[in-house]
């Protein structure tokens, strides 16, 4: 079946350590994102891509990078650097405008 | 930028109910969508309704975009409604991304 993976479900940050959370899509589409959301609020942008070797900052990219080598494969690492890191996070994928797909996404918190 | 409201942001009703939740946005949308997100985070795509109505069984989305509000109706609610609600927008060249609004926190009780 085709569909987007997340891994890790749970991910445990020290202080200062970068982190690095994966989403791989088997559904050949061109876009994809990766938002954050917090305990009851909506979700927010922070990275996409629409091409391979191509990618934009979203609304609140500072602390994070993310790399698009391959079609299926669009990671997002947590650095030292975002100062407040916890928090859900979901990777989407869509072929244009509609289609939106979610992965089952990744908590992240500090320790 | 635009901005995306949901009311009511918590809903509570008995297994059965009907609900209308709605979704105002402050300037013209390209694209509207409604997502339904389940107690374990898992979001999933309900209606891609830029203007008009669409059904799907127990479900059904109207947008009039002229007055820049969307409504998202679910009938004879069952438990597994629970969740969280939210609409979406893409606005003007926005390269297909979406503008969220904070949500309606359903729970639906046996």
């Amino acid at each position: 079946d085709g569909g987007i993976t997340q891994s890790p479900k749970y991910l445990f940050r020290k202080e200062g350590q970068n982190v690095t959370l994966s989403c791989e899509q088997n559904l050949n589409h061109d876009a994809m994102y990766w938002y954050r959301q917090d305990p009851g609020q909506g979700l927010r942008l922070i990275y996409y891509s629409q091409i391979v070797n191509d990618f934009q900052k979203g609304d609140i990219a500072e602390g994070y990078s993310v790399s698009r080598e391959k079609k299926e494969s669009f990671p997002l690492t947590v650095t030292s650097a975002q100062k407040n890191p916890t928090a859900f996070y979901l990777c989407a994928s869509t072929l244009g405008s509609y289609g939106y797909t979610f992965g089952s996404g990744t908590r992240l918190t500090v320790v | 930028g635009i901005q995306v409201e949901q009311s009511p942001p918590d809903l509570i009703l008995q297994e059965g109910a009907n609900s209308t939740l709605r979704c105002n946005f402050s300037d013209s949308v390209n694209n509207l969508q409604w997502f339904h997100q389940n107690p374990w985070g898992q979001l999933i795509n309900l209606f891609y309704i830029p203007s008009g109505t669409k059904q799907n069984g127990r479900l059904s989305a109207t947008t009039v975009a002229t007055e820049r509000y969307s409504l998202l109706y679910i009938s004879s609610s069952q438990t597994t409604d629970s969740g969280v609600y939210f609409c979406a927008v893409e606005h003007g060249d926005s390269n297909y991304q979406l503008i969220w609004g904070a949500g309606t926190k359903l729970i639906i009780k046996p």
